[in-house]
């Protein structure tokens, strides 16, 4: 069974650096995963495609303040000079045959 | 640019059925895989079915597996969500998605409620 892991909640400060993660169970470690972010009663926006050895490509204007990077079974959203436009809802999303998969979702504040 | 933009929804009653439509522009809808994904309220995003570009294979969440289908019109650019047998926990902002492993592109949903 294929699963995602995030941490339910997140917080940092106007204009800090924040590192979210999403972690693949087991057996899963070089799977690829996408993010996605969900600002308040907004539909979700894609941020990016992460593959498993840490290079992403980024949706249609996506800031470069947003990267992604990977280490083992973990995939990593980070987000620098946070903005006040940043608070929201980011999912990271894997795949297999037949199945798309969320994780639970991370609710970033910006402080 | 892309566009998705769902409509169809509504209150409907348990057991009842409802048809979603999303329009899609900006891209060669013919070309690419679509989905559909809900969040009830509250809560998280799911995913609930996807149908090749080409109609060739199509998936469904458990949840809604034998309930649900999805087609498209690639005539028109137009993608569907057929909800039969709907239940109190179908209740959610259900949003079609452009893509095939992962989902491009996102419209801003259709609100579905199924209330007696």
């Amino acid at each position: 069974q294929l699963v995602l892991t995030q941490s339910p909640s997140a917080s940092a400060s106007l204009g800090a650096s924040v590192k979210l993660t999403c972690t693949l169970n087991g057996g899963h470690n070089n799977y690829d995963i996408a993010w996605h972010q969900q600002q308040p009663e907004k539909g979700p926006r894609f941020l990016m495609f992460l593959n498993s050895d840490g290079s992403h490509k980024k949706g249609d204007g996506i800031p470069d303040r947003f990267s992604g990077s990977t280490s083992g079974a973990e995939r990593y959203l980070t987000i620098s000079s946070l903005q006040s436009e940043d608070e929201a809802d980011y999912y990271c999303q894997t795949w297999n045959t037949g199945i798309r998969v969320f994780g639970g979702g991370t609710k970033l504040t910006v402080l | 640019q892309v566009r998705l933009v769902e409509s169809g929804g509504g209150v409907v009653l348990p057991g009842r059925s409802l048809r979603l439509s999303c329009e899609a522009s900006g891209f060669t809808f013919s070309k690419s895989g679509m989905h559909w994904v809900r969040q009830a309220p509250g809560k998280g995003l799911e995913w609930v079915a996807l149908l090749s570009f080409d109609e060739t294979y199509e998936y469904y969440a458990d949840s809604v597996k034998g309930r649900f289908t999805i087609s498209r019109d690639n005539s028109k650019n137009m993608l569907f969500l057929q909800m039969n047998s709907l239940r109190p926990d179908d209740t959610a902002m259900y949003y079609c998605a452009k893509g095939s492993d992962y989902f491009e592109y996102w419209g801003q949903g259709t609100l579905v409620t199924v209330s007696s």
